[in-house]
């Protein structure tokens, strides 16, 4: 399965300042997805990014919060714009296994925003 | 609407006997459904999965049981360890789809 690293591990970042969150995957992938899982919490699908187009958002996600970036097969970013902290929490970055295949996890970036 | 309920929210179990985690789902198109376990500060990593065409799928400890026509799946640990304490997440896949439903999730304990 494909190894997924994600930086930062974890930040504390101040209220109303942004933060982008890096994704490498050691394999191509055509489909990328971030994840948003607070504590205690399943995990919430941001949205998905395919390379070469504009990321799809889940209800209750805008671009404007959460803009992604998905420059090549191997890499994307999540930004965390304006942070309050209510966006404290564990994001997550997958990729697919292929069609019909689960997806594999990155270990995520644990944000605590004071 | 959730789409897979996952029972129960947590699970304490004494070291050697047998975890269960149950998982029902509405969506009929869903078509293939894996487990993933999650240790505290990473990611969940995929444990175990099966399609429905099968009832009953075992790797090691971990055995799948499914029932097509209830719309339930279940994950069984036998012989239960202290490191097997971790969150279980069940999760559904359609066909042709890249797109994941995950359960709520389950934490179990595993007490010696």
């Amino acid at each position: 399965s494909a190894v997924i690293s994600q930086k930062p591990s974890r930040d504390i970042c101040q209220r109303g300042t942004s933060l982008t969150i890096q994704c490498q995957v050691d394999s191509q992938v055509t489909m990328m997805f971030w994840y948003r899982q607070q504590p205690g919490q399943s995990l919430t699908l941001i949205a998905t990014a395919n390379q070469g187009s504009e990321a799809t958002y889940e209800s209750g996600f805008v671009i404007d919060k959460f803009p992604i970036s998905r420059p090549n097969l191997t890499f994307s970013t999540l930004t965390v714009s304006n942070m309050s902290p209510e966006d404290s929490s564990i994001y997550l970055c997958s990729v697919e296994g292929g069609t019909d295949q689960p997806q594999h996890f990155g270990d995520g970036t644990r944000l605590s925003i004071l | 609407q959730q789409q897979v309920k996952q029972s129960p929210q947590s699970l304490i179990v004494q070291k050697g006997g047998i975890s269960i985690i149950n998982c029902a789902y509405e969506n009929t198109a869903f078509d293939y459904f894996p487990w993933y376990q999650q240790f505290p500060g990473k990611g969940p990593a995929l444990l175990i999965a099966i399609r429905p065409d099968v009832s009953e799928k075992k790797e090691g400890r971990f055995t799948i049981s499914f029932n097509k026509s209830a719309k339930q799946f279940s994950l069984h640990i036998m012989d239960s360890q202290p490191g097997d304490s971790a969150t279980y997440f069940c999760a559904a896949l359609g066909a042709g789809s890249y797109q994941l439903t995950f359960g709520k999730g389950t934490k179990l304990s595993v007490i010696p």
